[in-house]
């Protein structure tokens, strides 16, 4: 199985903030990798698949890059809606597994 | 818009059985993959079950392989996942998801409870 290690688990930060979340495959997926964010009590959101594509309806503050084993999730200027945890997740290969999750808190 | 709708979770006796439904609406159903997605209480995402359009290719986790069995019903707009000898460990909310670009939306999700 690939695991997925994301960093840091938690992260504090002000709106406004530029943050950037890490997350390693333990193999190459090429660029099959996809980012959520989930609010307590929710379901989760995708934001961005395929490494870099944002899903339609999504601000432009997100942004994702990487391929192979190293990706990172950018949120240019945090908002009060951010405030979220998030993971990210990979589907190169079955079985499809998830990084252990982000908590986004406010500072 | 697309909307999916999760039923039949609850609590159950270890051992025993349980089948989730879910209707899906807004998209053309019968064209997407869809998945099971679970997250056990205060936990992290696991995906759990991955079904092609027509049904020829059904993919699972480890942990629920011969115990789980994800079906559809295309005429009927609808997706199912049947679980057998259910465990503690399988305790969670169960997501049903389409999976057209990795899983690009999620029911509001159903809560299994396994406990004597």
């Amino acid at each position: 199985d690939i695991h997925m290690t994301q960093s840091p688990s938690t992260l504090s930060a002000s709106v406004g903030d530029r943050v950037t979340i890490t997350c390693r495959a333990s193999q190459s997926i090429n660029s099959w990798l996809a980012w959520y964010h989930q609010k307590p009590g929710k379901a989760p959101k995708l934001l961005i698949y395929k490494a870099s594509s944002l899903e339609s309806g999504v601000p432009s503050r997100f942004s994702g890059s990487g391929s192979g084993t190293e990706f990172t999730l950018t949120i240019s200027s945090l908002q009060p809606d951010d405030f979220a945890t998030y993971y990210c997740q990979q589907y190169n290969s079955y079985p499809w597994t998830f990084g252990q999750g982000t908590k986004v808190e406010i500072k | 818009e697309v909307q999916l709708v999760e039923s039949g979770g609850g609590l159950v006796q270890p051992g025993g059985s349980l089948r989730l439904s879910c209707a899906a609406s807004g998209f053309t159903f019968s064209s997407s993959w869809m998945s099971w997605v679970r997250q056990p209480p205060g936990k992290g995402l696991e995906w759990v079950a991955n079904m092609k359009q027509e049904g020829s290719e059904k993919y699972y986790m480890d942990s629920v392989k011969g115990r789980f069995t994800i079906s559809r019903d295309n005429a009927k707009n609808s997706l199912y996942l049947q679980m057998n000898s259910l465990r503690a460990e399988d305790t969670a909310v169960y997501y049903c998801a389409k999976s057209q670009r990795a899983v690009d939306s999620w029911g509001q999700g159903t809560l299994v409870t396994v406990s004597s």
